[in-house]
This record gives C-alpha cells, structure tokens and sequence, in this order.
C-alpha cells in the first residue's frame, strides 16, 4: 500500500524558516518524481514544487523560488521542503504527492502557519 | 498561458447523476488531465487520469460509478447514483513543463 506522510509543520514567525518532510512507503520512491502542493485556508490546490528522480532537476512556481528549496533523500525513501524567509501567504496545509505528471498519491498534509 | 477553468459549485439529488466540466484553455486542447477528490478536512484522492480522446484510466479502489469523457477543451467527470460521500470538492489538474496546473475546483453538493 502506498503511503506519504508529511511532518514538520507549525507555527512560525514571518521571516522564519522551517522544514517539512514526506516519509514515503509501498513503491519505489527512486523511480518516481514527487512534488509538494499546498492549500490554503478555505483556497484551491496550488503546486509549489517538484524533483525528479535522482534530484537533477527541480522545478518551483514562482512565489517561492529563491525562498524554498525541495530535496530528497532516496536511501531514507523520504522528501523534504526547506522554507526559509516565510510569509503570511506561505500559510496553508503542505501535502507531498508522488508525481506521474499528475498526482497519483497523496498524504495528508501538514498545516504550516505564519503569523507573529 | 495553461489554464483550467471549473465552475465553482454544483449540486445534484441523492442517488442522481452529475457531470462536472473542465476546460483547458485556447491551444491547449490536446492536453490529458487528472481528476481529485477532497472530501472536507481530508487531503485529495486521484480519481482518474482523462486523455483528450476521452480514455480514462482510475486510481486504486475508485467505484464504476465515476467515469470520465472529453469533447475538445472540455475535460469532463460524471459521478452517477450519487452518495453522500460524493459531496467534496473535486479538482482538474495538467501538468506542462516541469509544473502542474489546477482548476479553481468545484465545490459538489447532494441535495
């Protein structure tokens, strides 16, 4: 059974930084492209990010290039996003999704909060 | 510029049907999407893959009951004998280069 399960969210202060992680189990994470999309409160889906296989290209839309960065670790079948110089507008719920072009699975998410 | 375009609401009768309609934007009609489902305070479930031609291909475990059709830009998602369970925000998406695109959603509603 396919599972991602994201960590690391929280209330943090604009400016602040902070790390999210994807635990993935049930494929094999090394073959697969996997991206972070976001929610904000009572908004649509917005995707922020995605990495290829073996983390040789990686694609960000354009409100948090400079500021995130997306990562992967194959041996620990695991996805980060570190977010550094947060905003308000970076509030929303974080899922990590495994990327077939679209996204075939999905966590659950975890709620990242801005605010002083 | 890539864009999905989803009415925002529809509501439809316990145990009815209901066609929700996506819509790629001008030179994009080519595109294939996918369909998600969030129910409320849930992450999204693939539902399916739609191709242009209007094949479709389900994620694990969706009911026949969902089915898919496509006509031009218009990407379409029929949900028949509707369930409670049904009532959920449902979302298109499309990928381009290195990026994924989503509809505004359609927010479903069983009467």
């Amino acid at each position: 059974e396919v599972q991602l399960v994201e960590s690391g969210g929280g209330l943090v202060q604009p400016g602040g930084s902070l790390r999210l992680s994807c635990a993935a189990s049930g494929f094999t994470f090394s073959s697969y492209w996997m991206s972070w999309v976001r929610q904000a409160p009572g908004k649509g889906l917005e995707w922020v990010a995605n990495i290829k296989q073996d983390g040789s290209e990686k694609y960000y839309v354009d409100s948090v290039k400079g500021r995130f960065t997306i990562s992967r670790d194959n041996a620990k079948n695991s996805l980060y996003l570190q977010m550094n110089s947060l905003r308000a507008e970076d509030t929303a719920v974080y899922y990590c999704a495994r990327d077939s072009d679209y996204g075939d699975y999905w966590g659950q998410g975890t709620l990242v909060t801005v605010s002083s | 510029q890539l864009v999905l375009t989803q009415s925002p609401s529809a509501s439809a009768s316990l145990g009815a049907s209901v066609k929700l309609t996506c819509t790629l934007s001008s030179g994009h009609s080519s595109y294939a999407i996918a369909w998600h489902q969030q129910q409320p305070e849930k992450g999204p479930r693939y539902l399916m893959k739609l191709n242009s031609d209007g094949s479709h291909s389900k994620g694990d475990g969706i009911p026949d009951r969902f089915s898919g059709s496509s006509s031009g830009a218009e990407r379409y998602l029929t949900i028949s004998s509707l369930q409670s369970e049904d009532e959920a925000d449902y979302y298109c998406q499309t990928w381009g280069t290195g990026s994924w695109v989503f509809g505004g959603g359609t927010k479903l509603t069983v009467l």
